[in-house]
């Protein structure tokens, strides 16, 4: 059975770094076999895919936040993590991670991040 | 990038009716590589349908997914309690993958 669990801070400062982690369990991220993505859903509004990358190092991220955004993987720990950068309000939102293949059939349980001073 | 049109944005239905849930794409989803899920406040997306017409192991066969090319539809043959929520499509056939904006199921 795959799960996967979002962890890091709870509120972000406006113009800093947001920056969580997917902990995997179940599955070794480095099999290949899977994307691992990000995607976000704002208060009231509908989700919004942040990006993804391949165990092979090839990222892909949304363009209207590709300027701030950063995936990476931690084979060692079978975690992979998502840095945004120069967070505002607009950033506030639950954030998701997913293993992908054909669709996303696994996700994490999700995690609020409020940008606030 | 390829734009999902949900519709319509609300449907408001009884138990045991039948929903029908529009997704149209902006151009063709090559191998009909779409998704739908069924989200619930506080819990994370569901993976009902992927590859247009296939259930994961597990999803009631009360959901079925039909179409290709722009037009894909989401059929929820008998309402049940536990089957209001929002539903998004999503594709995955190019990158930047999208979401569709949702349709929400509600108790008439």
């Amino acid at each position: 059975q795959v799960q996967l669990q979002e962890s890091g801070p709870g509120l972000v400062k406006p113009s800093q770094t947001l920056s969580l982690t997917c902990t995997v369990s179940g599955v070794s991220i480095s099999n290949g076999l899977y994307y691992w993505s990000w995607t976000r859903h704002h208060p009231g509004k509908g989700l919004e895919w942040i990006g993804y990358m391949y165990y092979r190092g090839s990222t892909y991220y949304n363009p209207s936040l590709k300027s701030r955004v950063t995936i990476s993987v931690d084979t060692s720990k079978n975690q992979f993590s998502l840095n945004l950068t120069s967070v505002t309000a607009a950033d506030t939102a639950v954030y998701f991670c997913a293993r992908g293949a054909y669709g996303e059939p696994d996700w994490g349980q999700g995690t609020l991040v409020t940008v606030s001073s | 990038e390829i734009v999902l049109t949900q519709s319509p944005g609300t449907l408001s239905l009884s138990p045991g009716e039948r929903a029908t849930l529009s997704c149209r794409a902006s151009r063709s989803v090559s191998l009909s590589h779409l998704a739908w899920y069924q989200k619930k406040p506080g819990q994370a997306p569901r993976l009902l349908i992927f590859n247009a017409s296939n259930r994961p192991t597990g999803i009631p066969d009360r959901f079925s997914g039909s179409g290709s090319g722009t037009d894909f539809t989401l059929t929820i043959s008998r309402l049940q309690p536990e089957d209001f929520a929002v539903y998004y499509c999503q594709q995955y056939a190019n990158s930047p993958l999208t979401f569709g904006g949702g349709t929400k199921v509600e108790i008439k």
